[in-house]
């Protein structure tokens, strides 16, 4: 069964304060995504990525950068977090973008 | 607007019953995923559609493309099916993105 593992699972922080969130997936995927759902919105990408070293731009991007260091590991990063950005976070990998996605098991972030 | 817009938003079903649940499209969509977000949180993939059907165990859900809807098949609901199901679809105009609906909360009593 192909998995993607996500952590911390939750995280509390202060206004201000520097996060990173981890992916790893281990399918053999290019693809791989970063949403934030949160309530009345469904889920929403931030960003995306096909490959080492490439990074694309979703839907909300304002306040994240995202990094892919490897096929397997995608870093979502909050330098300077603020209260907006409090949500659930989930990453998903697929083979392709067309391609069915499947989904960690998120991880909850407070921004205080 | 809305561009994948699901019905109900919350359905209260007793055991042993059938429902469906809707997705509608405002644009035509090439492939629907469908979602079951259980208590803790996770999600669980239900479907993969392109156009079509598929079925599993009693769910079964279908894909047009021409009318630009989906729907999911709650067949003899049990307890364990309860929680929000969300549909997803890639949208011809909506670049590469998985666009979500807001989800369908499924309260399933004895």
């Amino acid at each position: 069964e192909a998995a993607v593992t996500q952590s911390p699972r939750n995280k509390v922080t202060v206004t201000g304060g520097n996060v990173t969130l981890s992916c790893r997936q281990t399918n053999s995927h290019n693809y791989m995504y970063w949403y934030r759902q949160d309530t009345g919105h469904g889920l929403r990408l931030i960003h995306y990525s096909y490959g080492a070293g490439n990074l694309q731009i979703g839907d909300v991007p304002d306040g994240y950068k995202a990094t892919r260091t490897t096929q397997e590991d995608f870093f979502l990063l909050l330098e300077l977090a603020s209260p907006s950005q409090t949500s659930l976070y989930f990453c998903a990998s697929s083979w392709d973008n067309y391609a069915e996605q499947f989904f960690g098991p998120g991880t909850r972030l407070t921004v205080l | 607007g809305d561009k994948v817009k699901q019905s109900p938003s919350a359905l209260s079903l007793q055991e042993g019953t059938n429902s469906a649940l809707r997705c509608n499209f405002s644009i035509a969509a090439t492939t629907v995923q469908w979602f079951l977000q259980n208590p803790r949180g996770s999600l669980i993939n239900l479907f993969y559609l392109v156009p079509g059907t598929k079925e599993n165990g009693r769910l079964k859900s279908a894909f047009d493309s021409k009318e630009s809807y989906s729907t999911l098949h709650i067949r003899d609901a049990q307890l364990e099916d309860s929680g929000t199901y969300f549909c997803a679809a890639r949208l011809y105009q909506g670049g590469r993105a998985l666009i979500f609906g807001t989800g369908t909360t499924v309260s399933v009593s004895p």
